[in-house]
């Protein structure tokens, strides 16, 4: 079952502005993760956020997580050409497996 | 560098005909994924080794099937593909550290079904 749904599913942006996209999700989790994906490409984790955190910075990144909404935000700020890709977020399941469930990705366009 | 490197990059296979995946990594990470990614679409993972422990979704399809040799490869087989089957296919790792599992993905490989 899916586990996090993002929205928007696309977003396109001025080079410049601030990107934000949001995650929810259903079950318990020990951690809440995002990766960026170029096109054609493999995923490359940017941040992870434990469910014990409420917020974490990295470079141009924030990231924001509210476990009593199930839900997070990813912010990035400053946005460049080649911060477009598609984000997704993923989540593990509290039980400890070793598995994350990707939600359906935001497609971010910035355009110069 | 530590990576995960996949091969082939692009794959064509004919309906029907056997295609393997591989999968490596230098990461000496325990576990391994892989993962059918379809155009515009979230990673579904198929599988994961959990060291020599296989874990098998419950909705993937007897058609795909999964070998772990080492800790270093992994392959994915697809026995008769057919054209739904069409998809980016990714391989990704991850260690056990307790709370912090991030997955290192692979480039992926492309699979073209004609």
């Amino acid at each position: 079952s899916q586990q996090g749904e993002e929205d928007p599913q696309a977003l396109s942006i001025q080079e410049g502005e601030n990107a934000t996209m949001n995650c929810s999700y259903k079950t318990s989790i020990n951690n809440l993760q995002w990766y960026r994906q170029n096109s054609g490409r493999g995923l490359v984790h940017l941040i992870l956020i434990r469910s014990n955190e409420r917020e974490k910075h990295s470079g141009r990144l924030r990231v924001t997580l509210d476990t009593s909404k199930k839900s997070s935000s990813l912010l990035i700020t400053a946005s460049r050409a080649a911060d477009t890709a598609s984000y997704f977020c993923a989540t593990d399941a509290a039980q400890g497996a070793q598995k994350l469930v990707f939600g359906q990705g935001t497609r971010l366009t910035i355009n110069p | 560098d530590a990576m995960v490197i996949q091969n082939p990059r692009y794959q064509v296979t004919q309906f029907g005909k056997p295609v393997t995946l591989s999968c490596s990594q230098t990461l000496n990470h325990n576990v391994m994924y892989w993962y059918q990614q379809k155009s515009s679409q979230a990673p579904k993972l198929l599988f994961h080794y959990y060291d020599k422990d296989f874990n098998n979704e419950a909705d993937t399809p007897d058609n795909f099937q999964s070998r772990r040799p080492n800790t270093s490869f992994c392959f994915l087989d697809i026995r008769s593909p057919g054209l739904g089957d069409a998809a980016m296919y990714l391989c990704a790792t991850s260690g056990t550290r307790k709370g912090y599992n991030e997955q290192f993905f692979g480039p992926g490989t492309r699979l073209t079904v004609l």
